[in-house]
Order: structure tokens, then sequence, then C-alpha cells
């Protein structure tokens, strides 16, 4: 059984433009709601994350919207660039099952120029 | 600190023969874990620890152990490899504490393993 559903599983995007990567999540005990950024041939390395208490967290370019009600969390990459171009992971885990997280299938963002 | 190290970076196993794929992570962290990555499919957690001594399943354990002896080392094992275990496999560590980074997971660069 799938948790947590990731759209789209690829997007390109010129440089400058938004990105927006979308995740559904069917689990209610999930508290914990983390982006990770993957390169080719790298691990996976935390991106930004957000607790179900606000419904926005920002850093950066990245921003994180979350609507608890609909089960549903978004990852937008403002002013894209060439850098960002990589595979981006949404997860979720709930307090008290030792930070298991599960894992979107990933997106892969090209950021064109 | 090194973070979180995997040896070795890349592995082909003939169907049958057995390895262990090495973790270590020097930031005293009390959480360990196991995933696979395919392509497609995410990550899938295979084994975690809570800490020395203490082990546990994720969603695909079969065809696989780990041991945690120490706090830094969280080797897994393949006995009898099979085409269905080439992967790429990536160990990542957790303080595993109360504070609001506790959930954060650090990942090592990953072993590419290939059975043939």
């Amino acid at each position: 059984q799938q948790q947590v559903k990731q759209s789209p599983q690829s997007l390109i995007v010129q440089k400058g433009g938004i990105s927006i990567i979308n995740c559904a999540y069917e689990n209610t005990a999930f508290d914990y709601f983390p982006w990770y950024q993957q390169f080719p041939g790298k691990g996976p390395a935390l991106l930004i994350a957000i607790r179900p208490d606000v419904s926005e967290k920002k850093e950066g370019r990245f921003t994180i919207s979350f609507n608890k009600s609909a089960k549903q969390f978004s990852l937008h990459i403002m002013d894209s660039q060439p850098g960002d171009s990589a595979t981006y992971f949404c997860a979720a885990s709930s307090t008290g099952t030792a930070s298991k997280l599960t894992f979107g299938t990933g997106t892969r963002l090209q950021v064109t120029l | 600190n090194a973070g979180v190290t995997q040896t070795p970076k890349f592995r082909i196993l003939k169907i049958g023969q057995s390895m262990t794929l090495q973790c270590t992570q020097d930031m005293n962290h009390n959480y360990m874990y196991w995933y696979r990555q395919d392509p497609g499919m995410g990550l899938k957690l295979i084994y975690y620890s809570v800490g020395a001594g203490i082990t546990d399943k994720g969603e695909v354990p079969n065809g696989y152990n780990v041991s945690r002896s120490t706090t830094e080392d969280f080797p897994l094992r393949l006995e009898l490899a099979a085409p269905s275990q080439t992967s790429v496999y990536f160990c990542a560590s957790s303080p595993g504490l109360g504070g609001r980074s506790y959930n954060e997971q650090f990942f090592g660069p990953g072993t590419r393993l290939t059975v043939l």
C-alpha cells in the first residue's frame, strides 16, 4: 500500500520559473513531512520540512505548503535555477515510530536555460 | 565529521553469493536505517535500529539481515543474492532523541549493487 503519492513523475521548468511538486498521504498519524533533494550518484539530503501545526514554511526559494484537511502538501521552488535540477522526494513519518520515513516515488526536475 | 559512510561504492555479485554492506556514522546518532532505491519506486525501508542491540524489520526485509553491535556501525548482510536485489542501497542515521531535529535523517552516498 503506497501511503505517500507524489506527482508529477518528471517536470521541466525554464530558468526563473516556479517548480511545483505535489504529495498526498493517507495515514492521519503522520506528523512530520520532509522534502529530500537527490543529485545523481549521491544520497538524498534534507531540503526543508514541515510539521502540521503550520500551513506554510519558507526557506529561501523553497516553500512547503501544507493542507491538513486535504492530506496534501507541496513543494514550491521559486526562481528555479539549473542547479536545482535533481530528483525530489517527499516523505512522511509519525511520532513514536523510530522516525521511519515513508517516501513518495520521486520527481525528476530539469531546469532549462 | 564524515557523517554517514558506506562501503563499497559498487559491487557485482553472482546469484547465490553473499556479501555485507558496511555503514558507519560518526554523529553519535541513536537511530539507523537501511533503504533500497529502485528506479521510479522511491526508497523502501529494509531494516532499522533504534540503538545498539535493537533492530527491526522495515517494509522489504526478505533476503536481508542486519546487526547493530555498536552505536556507529549498522552492516547489512545479503545471503544468497538474487537478481531482484539489484538496487542502490542507502544507509541513514537520525538523532532519535527529543528536540525539533530528531526526525531528520542523514544519508550516506549509497552502494550500487548488481546481481547477475
